[in-house]
């Protein structure tokens, strides 16, 4: 079945820098990459999401690049504040709604 | 105001002692899941429904059991709820069965199996 790896698990970064979160996949089937964010006490949050058929996408501060030969996708975050500080999960899915999670990420950006 | 609503949030109970966890949703949406969350793991399915009815098996079924009689309503069940299901429960919906699209998750139960 799938499998989906995050990195990296933590990420400390200051209020303004950019942040990076990786993760692949093992399924070439995968066709839907979402990514939630979860913030303290509350369920996952769809914040961007990405087919298969598109190589980036972009919204505000944040953006999505999929390479499907190598089977990566990263989410970019720029000029990050410190509403951005959560955990952060990608996930895999080729069809019916059927999500395959990372481990997540938990960013914190400091003042 | 749409949303995905499970009770109760915190939850404490011994071995043994069987349970139930809600979840409804007022969206109308077909699909509705359990995940489950812990340390390191990440969300791990635990079962699915696509529609009344129709309820599958997820990555980690064993010793949960699940009903969906209503189209908003989808209970998780755990019989003899033991230690190792200790952990933070998520409930999602999503609009449709087919093509993906956004999960609505729930604010989650946290529960505790002594």
């Amino acid at each position: 079945g799938e499998n989906v790896e995050q990195h990296p698990s933590t990420l400390s970064v200051q209020e303004g820098d950019s942040a990076v979160i990786k993760c692949t996949y093992s399924d070439s089937a995968s066709n839907y990459f979402p990514w939630y964010k979860q913030e303290l006490g509350k369920g996952p949050q769809l914040i961007i999401d990405i087919r298969s058929n598109v190589g980036e996408k972009k919204d505000q501060r944040i953006a999505v690049t999929l390479n499907k030969t190598a089977k990566h996708f990263s989410l970019h975050i720029t000029e990050t504040q410190p509403e951005d500080s959560a955990v952060y999960f990608c996930a895999a899915s080729k069809g019916f709604q059927k999500l395959v999670f990372g481990t997540g990420t938990r960013l914190l950006v400091s003042p | 105001e749409a949303q995905v609503t499970q009770n109760p949030r915190y939850l404490i109970t011994v071995t043994g002692k069987k349970l139930t966890v809600t979840c409804s949703q007022n969206m109308n949406h077909e699909y509705m899941s359990w995940y489950r969350q812990d340390p390191g793991l990440g969300l791990r399915q635990i079962y699915y429904s696509m529609n009344v009815e129709v309820t599958d098996k997820g990555d980690v079924p064993e010793g949960y059991k699940v009903s969906r009689k209503e189209k908003r309503n989808f209970p998780l069940i755990l019989e003899s709820p033991s230690p190792n299901q200790t952990s933070l429960y998520f409930c999602a919906s999503s609009p449709e069965t087919g093509q993906n699209t956004e999960a609505f998750f729930g604010q989650g139960t946290r529960l505790t199996v002594v």
